[in-house]
């Protein structure tokens, strides 16, 4: 069965630094990866994903993923963390289910918190 | 705004209670998940149904069931309900064949 783990549960930088959200992920097949983003009372807005191709992925907001095989990592990254960044991050991996189904599974999420 | 509405947004009830919650799909999508998120297992898939049937099963209590009419709108069914179940439960919806799926913004049930 698939799984996600976010190893950082709680994340605070300065507004300006840099980030890095790590995620691992055990899946047997290709996975299909997922950053999602969520703020406090908020539902889930997608960042970004991953599904094959190049593995340096862009999405929303100045985010980007690197899909590393390797090291079954898919860690989330930005450049100049903005206040409006501090929320909760959940990678997630879709999972195909017998009878043709399919679910995400999703890590515990990161919180991060922004400091100004 | 993905194009997935819930309602109601908000759900306050008494344990031993029945509610109802609603989600309509993106137009065009046959596909409608339904997750739940609370504090003790985090985010969880509940159940899926395509087209109106049943296709995939996860962590979903047997006080729990969902349909999906003929519109395609589902509805998730919590019934004898117990403070453990307040929690946010999301829908979410897709194509068939597709591996990205589209939350809604979630209804928050609260049992007291």
């Amino acid at each position: 069965a698939q799984s996600v783990t976010q190893p950082d549960i709680h994340i605070t930088v300065s507004e300006g630094a840099s980030l890095e959200l790590r995620c691992n992920y055990s899946y047997g097949a290709t996975p299909y990866l997922f950053w999602y983003v969520q703020s406090p009372g908020q539902g889930l807005q997608l960042l970004l994903k991953y599904f094959s191709g190049d593995t340096l992925v862009q999405g929303i907001k100045g985010f980007e993923a690197e899909f590393k095989r390797s090291q079954s990592s898919f860690n989330l990254r930005k450049p100049s963390v903005h206040w409006s960044d501090a929320a909760e991050y959940f990678c997630a991996v879709v999972g195909i289910l017998t009878g043709g189904g399919n679910k995400l599974t999703f890590g515990t999420g990161t919180q991060l918190k922004v400091e100004l | 705004d993905s194009g997935v509405t819930q309602t109601p947004k908000h759900l306050i009830t008494a344990t031993g209670q029945r509610v109802t919650l609603r989600c309509s799909p993106r137009s065009g999508d046959l596909s409608v998940y339904w997750y739940q998120q609370s504090l003790d297992q985090g985010l969880q898939f509940l159940i899926q149904y395509y087209n109106g049937e049943e296709r995939a099963k996860g962590n979903i209590l047997e006080r729990f069931s969902a349909q999906q009419f003929p519109d395609l709108h589902s509805e998730l069914n919590l019934s004898s309900l117990e403070l453990g179940d307040s929690a946010l439960y999301f829908c979410a919806s897709n194509v068939q064949g597709s591996n990205e799926q589209f939350f809604g913004p979630g209804t928050r049930l609260t049992v007291l």
